[in-house]
């Protein structure tokens, strides 16, 4: 059974940079079948999907994040990670690690149990 | 880029049929995930392509998809059945892309 357990600090000052690791066990980052990526949620709000990573480093980021987003994979320890530039109150939201099937049109079948950023100085 | 459109709400009575649906240009060319999410609580999968139950969810979920209208149906609603559900899709542009989500609460 694969488990995703999301990591870093909760509360991070505006315009500073949001990082976060995701650790994956029961399964290898570097088998090849599944996109990891990650997820956000804002209190009370709905999801948003941020950007994925295969483990070859290839990435897809979502458009209206890229320029602040960079997500990398580190195969040895199994773990892929998120950084995101520059936040504001707007990116406060819980933090999902997930895992997609690389399949064309592509669902989520592993969910971390998701950790809160909150964006306050 | 491509919309999603959910209701916010809707209700059922306990043991009765509850439909969510999804709303998208020409939604029934493209496969619909659809995921529960209760409080507190990451969402989990239960329909995937279309029609597809991942092992462990119960049949009383099912999926449809055509036209422009996806629909998810909860038969014989139960009180753990309330939740928040999220329809997704994947796009050429956004990648994935989800719905705003319906909440369902069963009377």
């Amino acid at each position: 059974q694969v488990q995703l357990q999301e990591s870093g600090p909760g509360l991070v000052k505006p315009s500073q940079t949001l990082s976060l690791t995701c650790t994956v066990s029961g399964g290898s980052i570097s088998s090849g079948d599944y996109y990891w990526s990650w997820i956000r949620q804002p209190p009370g709000k709905g999801l948003e999907w941020i950007g994925y990573i295969y483990y070859t480093g290839s990435t897809y980021y979502n458009p209206s994040l890229k320029s602040r987003l960079t997500i990398s994979v580190d195969t040895s320890k199994n773990q892929f990670s998120l950084k995101l530039s520059s936040v504001t109150a707007a990116d406060t939201a819980v933090y999902y690690c997930v895992r997609a099937p690389t399949l064309v049109a592509t669902y989520i079948d592993y969910w971390g149990q998701g950790t809160l950023v909150t964006v306050s100085s | 880029s491509y919309e999603l459109t959910q209701a916010l709400s809707v209700s059922v009575a306990l043991g009765q049929t509850a439909r969510i649906t999804c709303g998208g240009n020409n939604i029934g060319s493209k496969n619909v995930h659809w995921y529960q999410q209760k409080p507190g609580q990451a969402p989990v999968l239960v329909i995937y392509s279309d029609y597809n139950r991942p092992s462990g969810i119960p049949e009383r979920f099912s999926g449809s998809n055509s036209g422009n209208t996806a629909t998810l149906t909860i038969s014989r609603a139960q009180a753990g059945d309330e939740a928040d559900y999220y329809c997704q899709v994947w796009d050429s542009y956004t990648h994935v892309i989800f719905g705003g989500g319906t909440k369902l609460t069963v009377l």
